[in-house]
């Protein structure tokens, strides 16, 4: 059965420290992977994607994700947090139906 | 450009009522989704629909009631509300790749049943 796993419910991240959000995914066919980020009181918004091609995947505000097909792993990733990353991740896959992992809540400390 | 509106953002009501929340997208995306947030459970897939007049269940469809007669509009109603249905619920919407590409989600609606 299609899954989505977070196994972090909170990430705490010195400012200026790179960050990494995990993810990994069970799906039986090929992963169709989505990150998204939602700020308090606002709807969903789409960070970024692996549909195929390059492994490392680049997306807005300087996010980026790493997509591991032997690991099943598409973990978030951004080179040096900032305090305004602190929100609420959502990891997606797609397979016949879209499914969301639980939410990784980022803490970025100032 | 008002992109994606739900309405009302906020609504109370009584078990056993029922109550429809409203979507409205202005980008004429042929599919548009319905899921809830719950602590715990993260977002989950409600109904989803492919086109005007083409709906589909997701994950947790029982007790809600979808109907799409217009591509801009994408009505979710809770026949007979339930303690359980209390959430927050989010409308999408996504090009025409559909559920292959990226969702363009709502401000939400923050249901409490009582």
């Amino acid at each position: 059965a299609q899954s989505v796993a977070q196994p972090e419910d909170q990430v705490n991240v010195a400012e200026g420290n790179p960050l990494t959000v995990k993810c990994t995914y069970s799906v039986s066919g090929n992963p169709y992977l989505f990150w998204y980020v939602q700020y308090p009181n606002r709807g969903l918004q789409f960070l970024l994607k692996y549909i195929t091609g390059d492994n490392l995947v680049k997306g807005s505000y300087g996010f980026e994700a790493e997509f591991n097909k032997s690991q099943t792993s598409f973990h978030l990733k951004k080179p040096s947090a900032l305090v305004s990353d602190s929100a609420l991740y959502f990891c997606a896959c797609r397979d016949d139906k879209i499914i969301f992992g639980k939410g990784t809540r980022l803490h970025i400390l100032p | 450009d008002a992109g994606i509106t739900q309405s009302p953002r906020y609504k109370i009501t009584e078990t056993g009522r029922q109550v429809t929340l409203m979507c409205h997208q202005t980008w004429s995306h042929s599919y548009m989704f319905w899921y809830r947030q719950d602590l715990g459970h993260g977002l989950r897939l409600i109904y989803y629909s492919a086109a005007a007049d083409i709906t589909d269940k997701g994950e947790v469809p029982d007790g809600y009631v979808v109907s799409r007669s217009k591509t801009e509009n994408f009505p979710l109603t809770l026949e007979s509300a339930t303690r359980s249905q209390t959430s927050v619920y989010f409308c999408a919407s996504s090009d025409p790749q559909g559920i292959l590409d990226e969702q363009y989600f709502g401000p939400g609606t923050r249901l409490t049943v009582t």
